[in-house]
């Protein structure tokens, strides 16, 4: 049971270039997230899927798109990748939603924009 | 729009010292609160998670309480050891959206 994956673990792109980070969990669990880290700034919810097929915008979603085709796979895309979008960027899950609503969180992923 | 603040920002402690980490937020309308831990470099461990009509929990040395009518959260360490260094994070998920919310954290030294 690995829990929550995230690849790549690092990476460098140039101003315009794109990317896509893909976010996995073993766990069956309904509800994906991702959220970006920045200093001062603190955590920060992009998107968020509530199952398969479906995906809704969190507080940050500019420049950034997503795709839940299967359950177990979460994907964040960033098509003209801009200096702004250095960060770390974590991918969540968890099985209920409200009041039981526990996250897990996969390992990040640091990514550099030049 | 529910705001989350973590007061201590950073903490140091000598080994073996009793301590508390606050967190309070805005609204007090919430699902739940979540504590967690972040190592440098890693993602968050999921520590005590209190929901809505609970007043506390509880694992190992950690216990985490909640006011909802006040908007505050308290997570007291017990018996502090070098091996609890890391930065705390509380979260809340309000009645209003399914996101959570975080605090900007407390960072915590214990020293040997």
């Amino acid at each position: 049971n690995a829990g929550v994956t995230q690849t790549p673990k690092f990476r460098v792109l140039k101003t315009g270039q794109s990317m896509t980070l893909l976010c996995a969990q073993d766990m069956n669990h309904e509800y994906m997230y991702w959220y970006r880290q920045d200093p001062g700034m603190g955590l920060r919810l992009i998107h968020y899927s509530v199952g398969e097929g479906t995906t809704a915008k969190g507080e940050v979603p500019d420049g950034y798109n997503v795709s839940r085709l299967k359950k177990q796979n979460f994907l964040l895309g960033l098509e003209s990748a801009a200096p702004s979008q250095t960060s770390v960027y974590f991918c969540a899950s968890t099985r209920f939603w409200r009041e039981r609503n526990e996250q897990y969180f996969g390992p990040g992923t640091r990514l550099t924009v030049t | 729009k529910q705001e989350v603040t973590q007061i201590p920002a950073a903490l140091s402690v000598p080994e073996g010292e009793n301590l508390v980490l606050n967190c309070s937020f805005t609204d007090s309308a919430i699902y739940n609160l979540q504590w967690f831990r972040q190592d440098p470099g890693k993602g968050l461990t999921s520590l005590l998670l209190i929901q809505s009509s609970q007043r506390e929990q509880t694992s190992g040395r950690l216990n985490a309480s909640l006011d909802k009518s006040s908007g505050r959260s308290t997570l007291y360490i017990a018996a502090s050891q070098p091996g609890d260094s890391a930065t705390y994070l509380c979260a809340v998920i309000s009645n209003a959206g399914n996101m959570l919310t975080f605090g900007g954290g407390t960072r915590l030294m214990v020293k040997p």
